[in-house]
């Protein structure tokens, strides 16, 4: 199994409703979890970053973590055609010095 | 702003050549990282380092070295590279542990085609 997982999708999502993403992860230990944007051709770049149980809001953005169930999850509202990208959930390994990648999921907003 | 450059966006090798990538950062970060991206596979670490001449295997460090002889230098080394190796790599650094919110700052990536 791997330590973190996504669906890959795609996903599309019509301008101006909620996306969600998901990823699940297998470590029990972890305890905090990112989540980074990949637009085309571009190097990852961190949107959210969340280690308690609940929601963290950030604009129009949403990481849910529930740690029973092992998942994490981003919420974007008010989607934007410049949301369309991969986003990648990623969450540290190895004494927290390392960070490890799930696979992304590619997000297309329809206009 | 941080900047981790890497030198060559682009690069053409033959197999079995010995292929050096190089990457720089500018804001005295302990740790630093390489990552290799392929479709459907997502990011996958082949060797980070915590400090000057330390260094760690990630998940994929087959086929590969890496060199920290300096805090801002990190070197991945393709001793004898093969078709399999072909892929986007990835440098990246970070100041910190990364549980306590630190981020990754990523190069924009050399994009290494072996034929």
């Amino acid at each position: 199994q791997k330590e973190v997982e996504q669906n890959s999708g795609p996903l599309s999502v019509p301008e101006g409703a909620i996306a969600s993403l998901n990823c699940t992860y297998s470590d029990r230990g972890s305890q905090s979890f990112f989540w980074y944007r990949q637009y085309s051709g571009k190097s990852p770049e961190l949107i959210m970053f969340i280690y308690s149980n609940g929601d963290k809001e950030d604009g129009r953005f949403t990481a849910q973590l529930n740690k029973a169930s092992q998942y994490v999850s981003l919420l974007i509202r008010d989607s934007q055609p410049s949301d369309s990208a991969t986003y990648l959930c990623a969450a540290p390994q190895f004494g927290n010095e390392k960070l490890t990648f799930g696979t992304g999921t590619r997000l297309t907003i329809i206009p | 702003d941080v900047k981790v450059t890497q030198s060559s966006r682009y690069l053409v090798k033959r197999t079995g050549e010995k292929v050096f990538l190089e990457c720089v950062q500018d804001m005295d970060h302990e740790n630093m990282f390489w990552y290799r991206q392929d479709p459907g596979l997502g990011l996958r670490l082949i060797y980070f380092s915590y400090d000057v001449k330390m260094k760690e295997k990630g998940d994929i460090p087959e086929g590969y070295s890496v060199s920290r002889e300096k805090k801002e230098r990190f070197s991945l080394i393709l001793e004898s590279a093969s078709t399999n190796q072909t892929s986007m790599y990835l440098c990246a650094s970070s100041p910190g542990i990364l549980a306590t919110n630190e981020k990754l700052f990523f190069g924009s990536g050399t994009q290494l085609s072996v034929l």
